[in-house]
């Protein structure tokens, strides 16, 4: 049982390129999660995704997008890297929406140069 | 609008001292749950325990006990007898029965020198 697992665990950016952060999870929980954790500022929910189809926006989804084509996939695209992007970027999900126990990814830690 | 604060950045503590971490939160709900995470340096994420509004006994596991007071908002967290492997960032979280977000405080740094 792997849980959430994210890719890449690390990468470095230009500015103005674009990449797409993966997360997958193996448990069938319908709710899923992106968070960026800054130094000392704690998790900014990104975006986040109630079921296949369905996802909105958390505190901080300016710069970026996503998709929930299945249950298990919760892809994070970045179109315009910028160096405000750099951080370390987590997927989580987790069963019952906000109420439950959130499983979380290894993360990504993204640089923007 | 809800808001968690944890006004500890860093705690530095000697193995086998005792050490709290603070949690005092905001929100309007009548119901809600709170957590407490972990995140030791390899970075990943760990649940600790969940504790929902109308819970306010204590709750001890292990070296681990949580003291929940709804009359100050607060969701105090202790550890007896640290250890190095205790040295980690812990989150303290909340979200609103019903709602789809858990706001997470900034987060305190223990660490625990041999």
């Amino acid at each position: 049982n792997a849980g959430v697992t994210q890719t890449p665990k690390f990468r470095i950016l230009k500015i103005g390129q674009s990449m797409t952060l993966q997360c997958t999870q193996d448990m069938n929980h319908n709710y899923m999660y992106w968070y960026r954790q800054d130094p000392g500022m704690g998790l900014k929910l990104i975006y986040y995704s109630v079921g296949a189809g369905i996802t909105d926006k958390g505190e901080v989804p300016n710069g970026y997008n996503v998709s929930r084509s299945t249950t298990e996939d919760f892809p994070l695209r970045l179109e315009l890297a910028a160096p405000s992007q750099t951080s370390v970027y987590f997927c989580a999900s987790s069963w019952a929406g906000g109420k439950d126990i959130q499983y979380f990814g290894a993360g990504t830690r993204l640089s923007v140069l | 609008a809800q808001k968690v604060t944890q006004a500890q950045t860093e705690i530095s503590v000697v193995e086998k001292e005792d050490v709290t971490l603070d949690c005092v939160y905001e929100t309007r709900d009548t119901t809600y749950y709170l957590f407490w995470y972990k995140q030791p340096p390899s970075g990943e994420l760990v649940f600790l325990i969940r504790r929902n509004s109308f819970d306010e006994q204590n709750e001890i596991s292990g070296r681990y006990s949580w003291n929940f007071q709804k009359s100050t908002s607060s969701f105090n967290f202790t550890i007896t007898a640290s250890q190095v492997v205790d040295s980690a960032v812990y989150f303290c979280a909340l979200s609103e029965t019903g709602g789809f977000k858990t706001i997470f405080g900034a987060g305190t740094r223990l660490f625990v020198k041999a």
